[in-house]
């Protein structure tokens, strides 16, 4: 298995542009979730799916669509890039969170926006 | 503002001391999860603590969940130069979403 994989690695974006951040998972795992991690804030949830057709918000949505429609993939959409969204994104996923199985997280994306 | 609160942030200790991390929540916690980065990478889950007052070892190191199940501790004896990282602290309410503390980067010295 590769477990959660991430694209891509890093990405540098001028602010107002728009992209997408890819994460799949290939151990068949119902919940998925977006983290940012910012020096001193530890990771914040930005949006999580509990299944295909399921999303959710966490902590820190403004900014940030999402989409599930299968169960491998989970994208995050920034529409309009912003400096304060320079950040490391992580994806994790786990097999059922209702019975707080572990997290396992992909490698991350280094984005900088300017 | 932050769910879960973590001390310290930093610690330096000398290769063969001990270290300590505390978590601490304003609500009860339905369980915890503790997990470990190195530097350059990404989270890897280290253990999950459920039952109040609960206690588990691997090795090392020792895992605590409070009575009231608000704060959890975990705590390395005679720390090894392959400790050094972020430990972070995860807790889960009634809901679908974690809330990690901001972890406390331990450094040892050789």
């Amino acid at each position: 298995n590769a477990g959660v994989t991430q694209t891509p690695k890093f990405q540098v974006l001028k602010t107002g542009q728009s992209m997408t951040l890819q994460c799949a998972q290939d151990m068949n795992h119902e919940y998925m979730s977006w983290y940012r991690q910012d020096p001193g804030m530890g990771l914040r949830l930005i949006h999580y799916s509990v299944g295909a057709g399921i999303t959710d918000q966490g902590e820190v949505p403004n900014g940030y669509n999402v989409s599930r429609s299968t169960t491998e993939d989970f994208p995050l959409r920034l529409l309009s890039a912003a400096p304060s969204q320079t950040s490391v994104y992580f994806c994790a996923s786990s097999y059922d969170l209702t019975s707080s199985y572990e997290q396992y997280f992909g490698p991350g994306t280094r984005l900088t926006v300017t | 503002g932050q769910q879960v609160m973590q001390i310290p942030q930093y610690q330096h200790v000398q290769e063969g001391e001990d270290f300590t991390t505390y978590c601490n929540s304003s609500t009860t916690l339905s369980n915890i999860q503790w997990y470990k980065q190195r530097p350059g990478g990404h989270p890897v889950f280290l253990i999950q603590l459920v039952k109040s007052g609960e206690v588990k070892k691997q090795k090392r190191l020792t895992f605590q969940f409070g009575e009231a199940k608000k704060n959890s501790s975990l705590h390395i004896t005679a720390t090894q130069t392959t400790d050094v990282g972020t430990y972070f602290c995860a807790g889960r309410k009634t809901g679908n979403q974690f809330y990690f503390g901001t972890g406390t980067s331990l450094t040892v010295i050789p």
